[in-house]
């Protein structure tokens, strides 16, 4: 069945240091990713999203690249702030069925 | 507008008891789906509505059952709790079921099973 794989965290990294937060997934057909956002005591909310091969999605100075010869989606930022300490999911969602499949998710934690 | 609201936000019971939880979609949104969060993980799909119809189920016990309102909004239920059950429940609503659709999620009810 389809899933998705994230690293493991927690990741933990100084200020305006670079980010990389690896996914890869295995879908039937072709998934549209996402990159989901959990700060702390608030709920998901959706940081990005890519809907086919070689798409780009960015928000708040996050990319991420569809890879299809990959099967990856990674999670990149440039200089990380103290604001974006928080846990990141890698999600996909298949042509096959209606559901979001979530990875296990990423600690991030940036310290000043 | 308000966003996806859920209740109740915490809730405590005990082995065996029936649970129902609540779910109010954004306005528009004619699609609700629910997910099952346990610490330290991914949240793990159990059902989609859209137009009050069931479009999709993940891999859960019959314990588990929902349901969507001419309204659009929804109700979690379970019977019969496990320990395992204790977990942070999610309402999500979009405008439609497309696989490009963008989830809005509520901030959960957070379920503990004793």
């Amino acid at each position: 069945g389809d899933s998705v794989t994230q690293m493991e965290g927690p990741v933990t990294l100084s200020e305006e240091a670079f980010l990389t937060i690896n996914c890869t997934y295995t879908a039937t057909g072709y998934p549209s990713l996402f990159w989901y956002v959990q700060y702390p005591g608030e709920g998901l909310q959706l940081l990005l999203k890519a809907t086919k091969a070689d798409d780009k999605g960015s928000n708040k100075g996050f990319e991420a690249t569809y890879r299809k010869e990959t099967t990856s989606f990674h999670l990149e930022k440039g200089s990380v702030q103290v604001s974006d300490s928080a846990v990141y999911f890698c999600a996909s969602r298949s042509v096959v069925g209606d559901k979001v499949i979530f990875g296990p998710g990423t600690s991030l934690s940036v310290i000043p | 507008d308000a966003g996806v609201t859920q209740s109740p936000t915490h809730l405590i019971k005990t082995r065996g008891q029936h649970v129902t939880l609540r779910c109010s979609p954004i306005s528009g949104h004619k699609s609700v789906s629910w997910y099952q969060q346990v610490l330290g993980q991914g949240p793990q799909f159990i059902f989609q509505y859209y137009e009050k119809e069931e479009r999709g189920r993940g891999n859960f016990p019959d314990r588990f059952s929902a349901r969507q309102f001419p309204n659009y909004s929804s109700e979690l239920n379970v019977n019969a709790l496990l320990l395992g059950d204790s977990a942070l429940y999610l309402c999500a609503s979009s405008k439609t079921p497309l696989i490009d659709e963008k989830l809005f999620f509520g901030s959960g009810t957070q379920l503990s099973v004793l």
